[in-house]
């Protein structure tokens, strides 16, 4: 069965500085890689996804991941975040089927 | 484009009553529905998949005859909360997906309160 780990239950940073929000997964086989915001009591927004080619992929809002296949990793990175970024990140995996299995959220706090 | 609503986006009902939630897909017909509960703090579980016309498939420890699910069309899904309790107090998202894509589309959310 699939696993997601998110290894940061909360990040604090100051605006502008970079954020990295790590992501680990585990699955024996291929599988799909999406990040998702959510802002307070609201539904799951998509940041960006891997499903195949390039391992570093771009999203909405600057933010960007990379793929790791050897480290079964997917880490959102974004080199200047700003105020509106503080939310709650999950890191989320499927092989298929379309069942999302969600890691425990990483709360980003961005600090003036 | 992929607007997923729900409806009511927040209830407030007294122990031992049903509590119905509408998941629509907006602009587009889901071939399936996702069904999550989220407590204060933590991540999304999912509860159930339902496909149009066919019984929900529900995540092992749900509770098929409390959360009964419905997806009557291609664009409405329904979570009725049976006889809830307390306990049952949490924020309920859904999600719909087309066949192929492997994103999924999420609604807002629906915050229970039990009394």
């Amino acid at each position: 069965a699939q696993s997601v780990t998110q290894l940061d239950s909360q990040v604090p940073v100051f605006e502008e500085a970079p954020v990295e929000l790590r992501c680990n997964y585990s699955s024996s086989v291929s599988v799909y890689l999406f990040w998702y915001v959510q802002y307070p009591n609201q539904g799951l927004q998509l940041l960006l996804k891997y499903l195949s080619g390039s391992t570093l992929v771009k999203g909405i809002n600057g933010f960007e991941a990379e793929f790791n296949k050897s480290q079964t990793s997917f880490h959102l990175r974004k080199p200047s975040v700003h105020i509106s970024d503080t939310a709650e990140y999950f890191c989320a995996v499927t092989k298929g089927a379309q069942k999302l299995v969600f890691g425990q959220g990483t709360r980003l706090t961005i600090n003036p | 484009g992929a607007v997923v609503s729900q409806h009511p986006s927040r209830v407030i009902c007294k122990s031992g009553t049903s509590v119905k939630i509408e998941c629509r897909s907006l602009d587009f017909q889901a071939t399936t529905m996702f069904w999550y509960r989220q407590f204060p703090k933590q991540s999304l579980m999912l509860m159930a998949t339902s496909n149009e016309g066919s019984k929900a498939t529900y995540e092992q420890g749900v509770e098929k005859d409390k959360f009964l699910i419905n997806h009557a069309s291609l664009t409405l899904s329904t979570l009725t909360v049976a006889s809830a309790h307390p306990e049952d107090s949490s924020f309920y998202i859904c999600s719909a997906g087309v066949g192929g894509d492997y994103e999924q589309y999420f609604g807002p959310g629906t915050r229970l309160t039990v009394t």
